[in-house]
């Protein structure tokens, strides 16, 4: 089984400071991970993904993810908020193999960006 | 590029009638997903399908149907509408390796 954490259901921050929204994940093998954000009324928007090499993971918009194995950890970041970065987030999370490639989704974290 | 594209957008049924969403994708893709979002539950997997002519149940399959006869087309039913099933629907696509999944825009579900 297959599990995702966002341990914060809000996260608010002033626009021009540092973000980060928290995802632990949980798998029996090798995870493939990714972010994406939900702006109201409107489908989820992929965002980044780790499937290897590098830890550092860039995406779109600016953010940024680091993967973490020894702390089942891919949290989102990004240097500078901006007010437009207020959406809602999710994580999620699959294994390398398997058919059809099931993603397991987070509960999703609210970014609030303070002007 | 339309990607991929949910009708209707909005739907108030009463409890025991049908329906019928659809999912259409313009991108070849081979998979494609259905989801429902709830306050507080993320997405929930319902049913997928891996190509033409194929399904499969996810997490959360009761109550629903599904049909994929054409491969740009992803049916989702609901045969007697319960009030457990108001809900935000998604669709998904995705293609080929490790490619993200892309999503409609949801069809918002009200059942009385």
């Amino acid at each position: 089984a297959q599990s995702v954490a966002q341990p914060e259901d809000q996260v608010n921050v002033a626009e021009g400071n540092p973000l980060t929204v928290k995802c632990t994940y949980s798998v029996s093998g090798n995870p493939y991970l990714f972010w994406y954000v939900q702006y109201p009324n409107r489908g989820l928007q992929f965002l980044l993904k780790y499937i290897t090499g590098d830890n550092l993971v860039k995406g779109s918009y600016g953010f940024e993810a680091e993967f973490n194995k020894s702390q089942t950890s891919f949290h989102l970041k990004k240097p500078s908020a901006l007010v437009s970065d207020s959406a809602l987030y999710f994580c999620a999370v699959r294994v390398s193999s398997g058919s059809a490639r099931q993603l397991t989704f987070g509960s999703g974290t609210q970014l609030t960006v303070l002007p | 590029n339309a990607g991929v594209t949910q009708t209707p957008k909005f739907r108030v049924l009463k409890t025991g009638q049908s329906m019928t969403l659809l999912c259409a994708q313009d991108m070849n893709h081979e998979y494609m997903y259905w989801y429902r979002q709830d306050p507080g539950m993320g997405l929930r997997l319902i049913h997928y399908s891996v190509g033409e002519g194929t399904t499969a149940k996810g997490e959360v399959p009761d109550g629903y149907n599904v049909s994929r006869l054409k491969k740009q087309n992803f049916l989702l039913g609901l045969e007697s509408a319960a009030p457990s099933q108001t809900s935000v629907y998604f669709c998904a696509s995705r293609g080929a390796g490790n490619q993200p999944q892309h999503f409609g825009d949801g069809t918002r579900l009200s059942i009385l």
